[in-house]
This record gives structure tokens, C-alpha cells and sequence, in this order.
């Protein structure tokens, strides 16, 4: 079985200050791991992904994420906030395969203040 | 390529109602997966289709179905509605299969409400 936990379900940054928004997984097999980001009624977007290549995957958008096996984690970090990164992120974990059925986390609504 | 996209984007129906969502994937790609996303909620995995067969369920009642098309296209159903059905019912494309591995691409939505 697999799951996720996302540790609070908001967040607040000033404009310029590091995100930091934090995702732990569980999973009886070596998982895939992603977060997406959700803005105000729109789909989801692919911010990145871990796939058992490098242990710190680059994303889109300056955001970037490090798989700790040790620690059961894949926290998303951005050195700098900027008020366009408000939205909603979502940690997802799948199993190693192609099928990408995907395990969302409850999400975290980031709030950028100026 | 086109991306992912979903009709309608809107609607309301009456409780006990039956409701059609559709879903044309990316080109391209050969696996469909349906999520509902209730307020406030992340994605719940209803069912993904992979070649025109079930490849998968989520904790769903049998009230909830799909189909895949040969062009692979998609459909969800869902009978007997419930107002607890109310929510963003999302679709994703993705390629599976021979080798090929494409992450999920995910169409905007239908937002389902249920009075």
C-alpha cells in the first residue's frame, strides 16, 4: 500500500523568502514521487518527478525536491518566493511502473505575501 | 500535440441523476486515469483504462464506470447520484507500455455538482 502525508495545510511566505513545503510517502515497493501544482480551477501541472534517477530532481519554475529514502521524504524547496508561486501543490507517489496511478497528499495552498 | 481536455466543464445534476463526463487524451498517448477531487481535497484515483481495459481501481463503488474508445478517448458514468459526488472529477493522459514511460498529463476538469 501507498500513502501520503503533507505536513500543514498552509503555508505563508514573504515574497523573496524560501518555500520549503514538506511531503512524506509511504510505500511496500521503491515508489515514484511527484508534485503538482494546482491554480484557483484549473488542472494540475507537473512541477517534477523522481523516477529513481537522481536523489535531487529539478522542476519547473525554479522549484527543486530530494528524495531521502532514510527519512521517507520529498519536500519541495524554491530559494525564493514569488507571488506567482501561490497555489496549490500536491505530493503524489505511484509505484515503479508506467501506469502512473497516482496517491495524491491533501495538498498545500502556498500564500506568497508582498 | 493537443493536450488533454474535458467536457463539460461545468454542470449540475439532480440527486438520483446519471452523468456522462468525457475526456479526449493527449495525441499520442494510450492510458486514461479519472480522478475526484472534492473540496479542499488532493485527487482521489477512481480507475485508469489502458487500451481500451480496466487497468486498475480505486476504493469506488461499482456506480462509478468508464470506458475507453479505440481512438482513446474516454468516458466516466456515474449513476445514482449522490451529493457527496459533488467535486472536480479530473482526467490524465499517459503513455504505458513497450518501454515507453510519459509522465501524466492532466486535463482541467469537470466540476460535478450534485443538488
Amino acid at each position: 500500500a501507498q500513502s501520503v502525508t503533507q505536513l500543514g495545510s498552509h503555508v505563508s511566505v514573504s515574497e523573496g523568502a524560501l518555500v520549503l513545503l514538506r511531503c512524506n510517502y509511504s510505500s511496500s515497493v521503491p515508489p515514484y514521487l511527484f508534485w503538482y501544482v494546482q491554480y484557483p480551477n484549473q488542472g494540475l501541472q507537473l512541477l517534477l518527478k523522481y523516477t529513481s534517477a537522481a536523489t535531487l530532481v529539478k522542476g519547473i519554475n525554479g522549484f527543486e525536491a530530494e528524495f531521502k529514502k532514510s527519512e521517507t521524504s520529498f519536500h519541495l524547496t524554491k530559494p525564493s518566493a514569488h507571488m506567482s508561486d501561490a497555489a496549490e501543490y500536491f505530493c503524489a507517489v505511484s509505484r515503479m511502473d508506467s501506469s502512473y496511478k497516482l496517491i495524491f497528499g491533501s495538498g498545500t495552498r502556498l500564500l506568497v505575501r508582498p | 500535440e493537443t493536450g488533454v481536455t474535458q467536457s463539460p466543464t461545468h454542470l449540475i445534476k439532480t440527486r438520483g441523476q446519471q452523468v456522462t463526463l468525457r475526456c479526449s487524451s493527449q495525441s499520442g498517448h494510450n492510458t486514461v486515469s479519472w480522478y475526484q477531487q472534492a473540496l479542499g481535497q488532493g485527487p482521489q484515483f477512481i480507475f485508469q483504462y489502458y487500451r481500451e481495459e480496466e487497468n486498475g481501481r480505486g476504493n469506488f463503488p461499482p456506480r462509478f464506470s468508464g470506458l475507453q474508445f479505440p481512438n482513446y478517448s474516454s468516458e466516466l458514468n456515474v449513476n445514482a447520484l449522490e451529493l457527496d459526488d459533488s467535486a472536480l472529477y479530473l482526467c490524465a493522459s499517459s503513455t504505458a507500455g513497450q518501454g515507453m514511460n510519459t509522465e501524466a498529463f492532466f486535463g482541467q476538469g469537470t466540476r460535478l455538482t450534485v443538488v
